[in-house]
């Protein structure tokens, strides 16, 4: 069975610091990629990043980055120069390639300090 | 282009009623896939569709049925409420094309069974 998981339940970052998110899966398919979500209290479910698993470069968009380790199963998300905006549920999902279902792990609450 | 919309946004239900809640996407996705979110944790898949006729359970599928007669329509019923199923419902959709598979989300519906 497939399984994402987030060990973190709650981080905290200060303003314009990094931090960084971990997340680990467990899937027998080849052809799957990875999503990061955001969640803020408007229930709003916003996609982040996404990678595919057949890339081995690491995928980025602008502040927010992901470190790969397919052969590890892990997937983590750092957020760079932190910003209030960034507070909010952050989940972890692995989606199918045939199906496009996604299995989504617990989730972390990021509060960011001013 | 309205993206993913969802009917109702909120909804009280009491133990036994059944209610139907719509989903429906105007980018002529493929697939589309329900999810329950409770509180303080990910989301979990209770169906999804990969084209019109064709539907499949995810991992919390009992108590609710699905359909998938037009591309643009994926309704959820819920055949005999209970207590367990209040909960927020997500509806998404996606489509695969050039190795992305970015799921869509709706805004949610939050279900209250008393």
């Amino acid at each position: 069975a497939q399984t994402v998981t987030q060990s973190q339940p709650e981080m905290s970052v200060q303003e314009a610091e990094t931090v960084t998110l971990s997340c680990t899966y467990d899937t027998s398919e080849s052809d799957y990629y990875l999503f990061w979500y955001k969640q803020p209290p408007s229930r709003q479910m916003i996609l982040v990043i996404r990678q595919e698993a057949y890339k081995q470069q690491n995928a980025t968009e602008n502040r927010f980055s992901v470190n790969f380790q397919k052969a590890a199963k892990s997937f983590s998300l750092k957020i760079s120069d932190s910003q209030l905006g960034d507070a909010a549920m952050y989940f972890c999902a692995q989606g199918s390639g045939n199906t496009g279902k996604l299995i989504f792990g617990q989730g972390t609450t990021l509060q960011v300090k001013p | 282009n309205a993206g993913v919309t969802q009917t109702p946004k909120f909804q009280v239900l009491k133990t036994g009623q059944s209610m139907t809640l719509q989903c429906a996407q105007d980018m002529n996705h493929e697939y589309m896939s329900w999810y329950r979110q409770d509180p303080g944790m990910g989301l979990r898949l209770i169906h999804y569709s990969v084209g019109a006729g064709i539907t499949d359970q995810g991992e919390v599928p009992n108590g609710y049925n699905v359909s998938r007669s037009t591309t643009e329509d994926f309704p959820l019923r819920l055949l005999s409420a209970a207590p367990s199923q209040t909960s927020v419902y997500f509806c998404a959709s996606n489509r695969r094309e050039s190795g992305t598979d970015t799921q869509y989300f709706g805004p949610g519906t939050r279900l209250t069974v008393l």
